[in-house]
């Protein structure tokens, strides 16, 4: 089967630097997203990953290795709006969007 | 600018009684999808559409159906609301070749009652 794996919740500082991890089991591999959810509302694009490496897009980070089913989203100088759900989703060989369930950030003071 | 549009923003309805949400985009994207998510899971694709194309997840219940009349609006009727089905419903669109990055509308909370 087709699994994405993230953490549940994390926690961090404001002002800080958190990294959340994606590992992936798919059938096939077409790309690698990263959205942003705040409670109640729609996800949001952050990131779009196909080739292995770092893509930086202001303070966030998108990081890929396809050879370890393996990504990270790298969020610098944490601020109370980042408290919010990412999701992680890859795009398989049929290109149907398999996605994570989401990891919670919850930003503290 | 709204690039994808949902409508009502939250519905309310009664066990069995039916219910239309609408989803209308600005972006001129060939594929629209519809997600189902509940609290703290991952959207489910219920259906797309690649321009006119209808595909059904495999799981979709009989009880959700789908219509795209043109390329700006699409329309997730489901049948007979019961209990289970109250949810966020999100409505996405992509330009098939772009990435075939999704960008979704505000979303519509379905209560059933």
């Amino acid at each position: 089967g087709q699994n994405i794996d993230q953490p549940t919740e994390m926690t961090a500082t404001e002002g800080a630097i958190v990294q959340i991890n994606c590992t992936y089991q798919t059938s096939g591999f077409n790309g690698l997203f990263w959205y942003q959810q705040h409670a109640g509302e729609a996800p949001t694009f952050l990131s779009y990953n196909v080739l292995d490496g770092l893509e930086e897009k202001g303070r966030f980070s998108s990081f890929l290795s396809r050879s370890k089913g393996y990504s990270y989203l790298l969020l610098k100088e944490l601020q109370m709006k980042d408290s919010a759900s990412y999701l992680c989703a890859v795009k398989d060989s049929n290109y149907q969007l398999i996605w994570g369930a989401g990891t919670k950030l919850i930003i503290k003071p | 600018d709204a690039m994808v549009i949902q409508n009502p923003r939250y519905q309310v309805t009664q066990f069995g009684k039916p219910v239309t949400l609408s989803c209308s985009q600005t972006l001129n994207h060939n594929v629209m999808y519809w997600y189902q998510q509940k609290s703290s899971q991952a959207p489910k694709l219920l259906f797309h559409y690649y321009d006119k194309d209808f595909n059904n997840e495999a799981d979709t219940p009989d009880n959700f159906q789908s219509r795209r009349p043109n390329t700006s609006f699409c329309f997730l009727d489901i049948r007979s609301p019961g209990l289970g089905d109250a949810a966020m419903y999100l409505c996405a669109t992509s330009r098939a070749g772009d990435a075939d990055t999704q960008y979704f509308g505000p979303g519509t909370r379905l209560t059933v009652l």
